[in-house]
């Protein structure tokens, strides 16, 4: 089955305590995207991947850091956590453009809820 | 800067009326995509439909339609005769690349209810 997994999907952790949220595609999509999502918000990017060793940030990349080593990972790792990081996180992945049409899809995973207290 | 606003933020209807999702946004560049995504109650994020700027043609797929006008820059969702499972979130988006690279910004979303 065609599918973005994230890992884990419910984390509670404390301030300054490292974490790594991971996420993984079967689908040999090149790029990967991460988001955060909060309320009245709307999704915001928080780091994108074209490919392997290729990433950029999105617009609100404080704080985070992500790595392409390979193409099917994209984890995204909170070196030090804070409060208002606490948010749902989603990741994505998409084939081409060239291979989209109007209905073709950008999957996402399932979404991580984070809670730093 | 790119911006999406969907100025609803909860809209409710009875079953089977019609509903338009309004969804305006801003751009500089001629060339970019625009997106609609539904967010039912369980959480995940389903990709609804992606048009580009130069197609200006309305779409419909089963009973939903899209009419992406760019000299209002809207790009607006209509459900006809909705249903209890149309109830969800509806985000709007906006992408200068079609890779869903940089740049790929969602509007605050659009709660919909439908009630029986």
């Amino acid at each position: 089955e065609a599918q973005v997994t994230q890992n884990p999907r419910y984390l509670i952790t404390v301030t300054g305590k490292k974490l790594t949220v991971t996420c993984s595609q079967n689908m040999n999509h090149e790029y990967m995207s991460w988001y955060r999502q909060d309320p009245g918000l709307g999704l915001r990017q928080i780091y994108y991947s074209m490919n392997v060793e290729v990433t950029d940030k999105g617009d609100v990349p404080e704080g985070y850091k992500v790595s392409r080593k390979e193409k099917r990972n994209f984890p995204l790792i909170l070196e030090s956590p804070s409060p208002n990081q606490t948010s749902l996180y989603f990741c994505a992945s998409s084939p081409p453009a060239a291979l989209l049409g109007s209905y073709n899809e950008q999957f996402f995973g399932p979404g991580t809820r984070l809670t730093v207290l | 800067a790119q911006k999406v606003t969907q100025a609803q933020t909860e809209i409710s209807v009875v079953e089977k009326e019609d509903v338009t999702l309004d969804c305006v946004y801003e751009t500089r560049d001629t060339t970019y995509y625009l997106f609609w995504y539904k967010q039912p109650p369980s959480g995940e994020l389903v990709f609804l439909i992606r048009r580009n700027s130069f197609d200006e043609q309305n779409e419909i797929s089963g009973r939903y339609s899209w009419n992406f006008q760019k000299s209002t820059s809207s790009f607006n969702f209509t459900i006809t005769a909705s249903q209890v499972v149309d109830s969800a979130v509806y985000f709007c988006a906006l992408s200068e690349d079609p890779n869903y690279g940089q740049n790929f910004v969602f509007g605050p979303g659009t709660r919909l209810s439908v009630l029986p």
